[in-house]
């Protein structure tokens, strides 16, 4: 099993913030994703990071994959309640996708 | 969205009968997947199918069979439901592990 480990757990911030995420494996990945999971539905794909170094900006937000392919970061500038939920990242094995555990945001306004 | 489809929504059902969740897509994905979302464990996978009648275990399968008759469908079921399933179990789609997964809006399970 290819463990993604993702910190914080649960992130309370007050709207207009910056706040970072983070997503370590200690095995390497082909690639990143990154979902976004909002309160009684599915996860919904933000981004996928395929090259180590590789930095993607997503309006407010800025997706990182480490240089070895064994990590990765989310940024958002200026939170905003819309921006509350679970966020997700998950990396390919030979058969399937492995998931973090999430961190879990609140935006206060 | 991606045309995913789950049913039941919502269902509770007492330790020892059999459950059956359907999922149902409209998106002509090759694979269809199977997984349970519990808190402090993330999404974990049960069951996937790469064609139909083709399906594989994944981590979490002990307890669960699947079936895919139809590209369209893919059923989970649990032959004697116990407490420990107990969870949200999501469906998800897509074209192959490295590519993105559209997922359903899930099933709440609660097992008595």
């Amino acid at each position: 099993t290819q463990l993604l480990e993702q910190s914080p757990q649960f992130l309370s911030i007050q709207e207009g913030e910056n706040l970072t995420v983070y997503c370590n494996s200690s095995s390497v990945f082909s690639s990143l994703q990154w979902y976004r999971q909002e309160p009684g539905e599915g996860p919904v794909l933000l981004v996928t990071v395929v090259t180590g170094g590789e930095v993607k900006k997503l309006k407010r937000l800025t997706f990182q994959f480490g240089d070895a392919r064994k990590d990765s970061s989310l940024h958002i500038t200026a939170a905003q309640p819309g921006d509350t939920g679970l966020y997700l990242c998950a990396g390919p094995g030979a058969n399937n996708l492995f998931f973090g555990t999430g961190t879990r945001l609140t935006v206060i306004p | 969205d991606a045309g995913i489809t789950q049913s039941p929504r919502h269902k509770v059902t007492e330790t020892g009968t059999p459950v059956t969740l359907r999922c149902h897509q409209t998106e002509n994905h090759r694979y269809m997947y199977w997984y349970r979302q519990d808190p402090g464990h993330g999404l974990r996978l049960i069951h996937y199918s790469y064609g139909v009648k083709d399906t594989d275990k994944g981590e979490v399968s002990d307890g669960y069979s699947v079936s895919r008759s139809k590209t369209e469908d893919f059923l989970l079921t649990l032959e004697s439901a116990t407490s420990s399933q107990t969870s949200v179990y999501f469906c998800a789609i897509g074209q192959g592990h490295r590519e993105t997964q559209y997922f359903g809006p899930g099933t709440r399970l609660l097992v008595l």
